[in-house]
């Protein structure tokens, strides 16, 4: 069966540092990847996805920037954190011929 | 702009009454899904609905689809203290990378 994992669950990190956020998924291969940021009481805004190694599509502008070094691992970053990307930080997959999405647990990040 | 909205924001209800969720969405789809979120986990999938159909049946959960309104809704019978948890409407605009667009959610308590 399949699986993903995101870690770390929860982080704090301080204005100006850097971060890594990273999701690997288990049981498939070739997946869509996806990671959100999730506000407050609000809905998913999709900030990247990738069809595949080194495919990344950024969909919208911002401090943060994503990799696909390998099939099943896809890793969010920052050189510079700012306040406002705080948030719950999800990363989901799903099968090319699939639509269902199945996501992982979740990262909460806060930047102080 | 969000494609999916749901109505309402929030729901309150008694163990054993139904909950019905609207969803409205702006252009054509190819499909719709619901997913539930319990509160700082991720989203679990619920339920797909394709453009072609009108109506979808899975346990208690029960989807229709009306495309010339451009809504759905998401009726959950005979609820359950353990339904507490966030709803969301996913629509898809693009088939071959699956991004789905999320809508801000109903968050639904269900009293004991």
């Amino acid at each position: 069966s399949q699986t993903i994992h995101q870690w770390p669950a929860t982080l704090v990190q301080p204005v100006g540092s850097p971060l890594s956020l990273e999701c690997t998924v288990e049981g498939t291969s070739n997946p869509n990847l996806y990671w959100y940021r999730q506000a407050a009481g609000r809905g998913l805004q999709l900030l990247f996805y990738s069809v595949g190694i080194g495919q990344i599509s950024s969909e919208v502008p911002q401090n943060l920037s994503a990799s696909r070094p390998q099939d099943r691992q896809f890793i969010l970053s920052s050189k510079k954190l700012l306040l406002s990307d705080s948030g719950f930080y999800l990363c989901a997959w799903r099968q090319e011929t699939s639509y269902e999405q199945y996501f992982g647990p979740g990262t909460r990040l806060t930047v102080t | 702009s969000q494609q999916g909205e749901e109505d309402p924001q929030a729901l309150s209800i008694q163990e054993g009454e139904n909950a019905t969720m609207n969803c409205s969405y702006k252009t054509s789809i190819n499909n719709l899904q619901w997913y539930r979120q319990n509160s700082g986990r991720g989203l679990v999938h619920l339920i797909l609905i394709r453009s072609n159909e009108r109506e979808k049946h899975s346990g208690r959960l029960r989807v229709t689809l009306d495309t010339s309104k451009k809504s759905s809704s998401l009726l959950i019978t005979a609820s359950r203290a353990a339904d507490t948890a966030s709803y969301f409407c996913a629509t898809d605009y693009n088939t071959n990378a699956g991004k789905s667009t999320f809508g801000d959610g109903t968050t639904l308590t269900v009293k004991p």
